[in-house]
């Protein structure tokens, strides 16, 4: 079956600091793979995706994210995190018409 | 160009009543999907509108249910109210859906149901 683990709950960095959310799948095609973040209170803002071709994909605010099929993996980076990048991260896989959903890193940003 | 609009934003009911939540998608696109969002249970697929044809259902009961229009707008109705349906709800829109390559998947704010 399909599925997305964002193994880390919760993440805590300080600003400036660099940022790594993990994230990995299982599907058995080639995966379409998002990543999202919700602010408190707030819908869920596409970051980037993935669907082919260069395995680095780079996305808004600063991130990007190498997918590696060895590793069934889609990790977040983020080389200097600002305080206004806290907020819940969501790893999602699209399969079959709809986007499964990984549990959410929630990531906390001290000045 | 205008997002993905949901009304209403918040809401309260009694349990035993029935909602209605509204979904504007973007401008031309015609895929349309509803996700539940709780604490317990993160994100969960709801079902999927394309061209007024419900194309894909997650696991949830029957009191769920939608239907989109002829001009793409979609509405998900929850009859019977529990507790349990207290939730963010979250509408998508895509050109095609999400299993068509270079489909980005757009979500609006979500409408915030509490059922008491």
């Amino acid at each position: 079956a399909q599925s997305v683990t964002q193994p880390d709950i919760h993440i805590t960095v300080s600003e400036g600091a660099s940022l790594e959310l993990r994230c990995n799948y299982s599907y058995g095609a080639t995966p379409y793979l998002f990543w999202y973040v919700q602010s408190p209170g707030q819908g869920l803002q596409l970051l980037l995706k993935y669907f082919s071709g260069d395995t680095l994909v780079q996305g808004i605010k600063g991130f990007e994210a190498e997918f590696k099929r060895s590793q069934s993996s889609f990790n977040l980076r983020k080389p200097s995190v600002h305080w206004s990048d806290a907020a819940e991260y969501f790893c999602a896989v699209g399969a079959s018409d709809k986007l499964i959903f990984g549990t959410g890193t929630r990531l906390q940003v001290f000045p | 160009k205008a997002g993905v609009t949901q009304t209403p934003r918040y809401l309260i009911k009694t349990r035993g009543q029935q909602v209605t939540l509204s979904c504007s998608p973007i401008s031309g696109h015609r895929s349309v999907s509803w996700y539940q969002q709780t604490p317990g249970q993160g994100l969960q697929f709801l079902f999927e509108y394309f061209s007024e044809t419900q194309r894909n259902k997650g696991n949830f009961p029957g009191r769920f249910s939608g239907r989109q229009f002829s001009n793409s707008r979609s509405e998900m109705n929850v009859s019977t109210l529990e507790l349990g349906d207290s939730a963010l709800y979250l509408c998508a829109s895509s050109l095609e859906g999400v299993g068509f390559s270079g489909n980005t998947i757009y979500f609006g704010e979500g409408s915030w149901l509490t059922v008491v």
